[in-house]
């Protein structure tokens, strides 16, 4: 089955710029979605199809996808980013919709 | 657009538990839905589609055969019968609408369910 491989921490001080990737074969020829989540909540879609955002996500999220990894962007960071986000693609038959194993993000 | 599941609860493994997720909000018969589960402390699998006049369903390879997705668009809502669960099966459960490109655009907050002796 298709993996999604993200790196299970990622820590910067606030202000600064956060990257966040997610690893999969030939992943820039599928859409991936990047979804949020805080402790005790729903997660909450923050990027989908590659780079598009849902309205009410602030523009400092932002994603790109190429390659073999995609990648969701968070600039100026702040302490309410603090949470664990998810990659998920469709892998393109109707059996598969696939998460990757979460990042969490640490604001310094 | 509102989701809310119920139905989850402490069973012992081999038992059964139907969910439900109840729709608002939106025009639930014209969505696809999913039920996508999260193991504690563990990330996101997806568990369960459903087109959006049930014809179509689909499931996770750890599921099928034991798990069953259904809907009743006459009541909104999405249901997901789960049979003869494992303590692998503990998990919090949501439902999720489906978005564009197989995202999920929107999500309930979830109903626990506990597998064990």
């Amino acid at each position: 089955s298709y993996v999604l491989t993200q790196p299970p921490s990622v820590s910067v001080a606030p202000g600064q710029t956060a990257r966040i990737t997610c690893e999969g074969y030939n992943i820039g020829s599928k859409s991936v979605h990047w979804y949020q989540q805080k402790p005790g909540q729903a997660p909450l879609t923050v990027i989908f199809s590659d780079s598009d955002r849902p309205s009410g996500i602030p523009e400092r999220f932002s994603g790109s996808n190429s390659g073999n990894t995609a990648t969701l962007t968070i600039t100026r960071v702040e302490a309410g980013d603090e949470a664990d986000y998810y990659c998920q693609m469709w892998v393109g038959n109707l059996y598969d919709r696939v998460f990757g194993g979460g990042t969490k993000l640490t604001v310094l | 657009v509102n989701l809310v599941e119920s139905g989850g609860g402490v069973v012992h493994p081999g038992t059964s538990l139907r969910l439900s997720c109840a729709a608002s909000g939106f025009t639930f018969g014209t969505y696809e839905m999913d039920w996508v589960r999260q193991t504690p402390g563990k990330g996101l699998e997806w568990v369960a589609f459903i087109s959006f006049d049930g014809t179509n369903k689909f499931y996770a390879e750890s599921v099928r055969g034991r798990f069953t997705v259904s809907r009743d668009n006459s009541k909104n809502t999405l249901y997901l019968l789960t049979n003869d669960l494992g303590p692998d099966d503990t998990a919090v459960y949501f439902c999720a609408r489906q978005g564009v490109r197989g995202s999920f655009d929107y999500w309930g907050q979830g109903t626990l369910v506990t597998a064990s002796s």
